[in-house]
């Protein structure tokens, strides 16, 4: 699986959009980009996936740069229960095998 | 349609007492994973397993360690003679082919005291 590279930590003002970029230079062409979000003390929740184009779910938006080196997920409007640990993850489409969790990016939504 | 349960939610352990964690994947998920948070630390990847298959256990401390999926009932990971160091959160997720996302549990908290 490719390598990510996320800031350690952003915030973001409630209610405005929050963009968190992910690096993925060494992405293969078979490889999605997920995202997966961790809220204090809970499991991790799955927000979104892509391959190549631009995706949106009623979560998030996922960005993907046309070289596919790097991508964004926004959240439209943040809110604080949008404070969490955001993980950028790079690997093959399967529904199977493990996911390789990184540091992440501690998102801080500020009132 | 319950998500992936775990229980218990929170385990309290004397050191060199054994420790169950029992997870049940979400309906129709016939693959589970296994993981460990230790405190202020990432997620660590243990064990990942088919029904009556241990697939990888790359991330699985090669002692004292044991995980199983039988045929029937939970997943349960199983810790014997638990030492403070094993006191961290231990999450459970589940997958399907061809369904994205995996789903994860609440995780057990265990405290080796």
């Amino acid at each position: 699986d490719a390598k990510t590279t996320q800031p350690t930590s952003m915030d973001c003002a409630e209610g405005r959009a929050a963009n968190l970029p992910c690096n993925h230079s060494t992405i293969s062409g078979n490889e999605y980009v997920y995202w997966y979000r961790q809220i204090h003390s809970q499991g991790p929740q799955y927000i979104i996936h892509g391959l190549k184009n631009n995706e949106t779910n009623e979560m998030a938006s996922l960005i993907i740069t046309e070289d596919r080196k790097s991508s964004t997920l926004i959240l439209p409007h943040a809110t604080l229960r949008d404070t969490a640990v955001y993980y950028c993850i790079v690997r093959v489409s399967s529904n199977t095998g493990k996911l390789i969790f990184g540091q992440g990016t501690t998102l801080q939504v500020k009132p | 349609n319950a998500g992936v349960m775990q229980n218990p939610r929170h385990l309290v352990r004397r050191r060199g007492q054994e420790a169950r964690l029992r997870c049940s994947p979400m309906k129709g998920h016939s693959h589970v994973y296994w993981y460990r948070q230790l405190p202020e630390e990432g997620l660590k990847f243990m064990v990942y397993l088919q029904k009556e298959n241990i697939i990888d256990e790359s991330g699985m401390p090669k002692e004292r360690f044991s995980a199983e999926f039988p045929k029937e009932g939970p997943s349960i990971l199983r810790i014997q003679q638990v030492v403070r160091g094993d006191s961290a959160a231990y999450f459970c997720a589940s997958s399907r082919p061809g369904v994205d996302g995996y789903t994860f549990g609440s995780g057990t908290r265990l405290t080796v005291v």
